[in-house]
């Protein structure tokens, strides 16, 4: 299947300071890519849907200046925490869509191996 | 209001037997099912799909079951193996072609014992 990197895989920082997290295509071009948060024990919540080169769509409830959303290249989306509060701690995990097959609609996503998140 | 429902949080099964997870959805718009294998501090990978046109969908020892008219799904792995020991996620979708993301369930977590 399709390799979806993300990076760092984990982090800490102190409270009211950015945090950007690297979304990665590996072997394919991906014109969407989506952002997700899990909570311990709880399901993938789905934070954003970025297309390549327009601005993301937020799902609701998701505050766009808190979570910057940049999906500035086929191959490359950024999520960007800014002013991070210990309630932001998570798990996020992106997941980038493979463009349509010839002769068929199936589209999979894949996703990335997740990043932790914690703010002190 | 959670569209798409996994009501029991695990499930432990010995080495062998078959391991039976289940998934409720209450959109009927939904017409692509998914499950997906989740390990601690990994992304999810992709086990198994089922369309709606469809009942079943069979690949090696995963198998998926699909009743529309009760919105039910499951997904039966036999023999279970110890590695299959994980978090699975039920997810569905409004459109085959992709264009509306995933919905998941909360998920069930498989434990197999040797």
């Amino acid at each position: 299947g399709a390799v979806v990197s993300q990076h760092p895989s984990w982090v800490i920082c102190k409270s009211g300071t950015s945090v950007k997290i690297e979304c990665r295509s590996l072997d394919f071009q991906a014109t969407t890519m989506f952002w997700y948060r899990q909570f311990p024990k709880q399901s993938l919540m789905l934070m954003a849907t970025s297309n390549e080169g327009s601005k993301a769509t937020y799902e609701q409830g998701v505050e766009k200046d808190k979570f910057l959303i940049n999906h500035a290249s086929l191959t490359l989306s950024t999520l960007t925490v800014t002013s991070a509060h210990p309630e932001d701690s998570s798990f996020y995990i992106c997941s980038a869509r493979t463009p349509g097959l010839a002769g068929g609609p199936l589209r999979e996503q894949f996703f990335g191996p997740g990043t932790r998140l914690t703010v002190l | 209001d959670q569209q798409v429902k996994q009501n029991s949080p695990s499930l432990s099964v010995q080495e062998g037997r078959i391991s039976i997870l289940n998934c409720d959805y209450t959109n009927s718009m939904f017409d692509y099912f998914l499950w997906y294998k989740k390990y601690p501090a990994e992304g999810p990978t992709f086990l198994i799909s089922i369309s709606s046109i469809k009942d079943k969908n069979e690949d090696g020892r995963f198998t998926v079951f699909l009743n529309k008219s009760a919105k039910h799904l499951s997904l039966h792995i036999v023999p279970s193996q110890p590695g299959d020991s994980a978090v699975y996620f039920c997810a569905a979708r409004g459109s085959i072609s992709g264009n509306t993301p995933l919905v998941f369930g909360k998920g069930t977590r498989l434990s197999v014992i040797a």
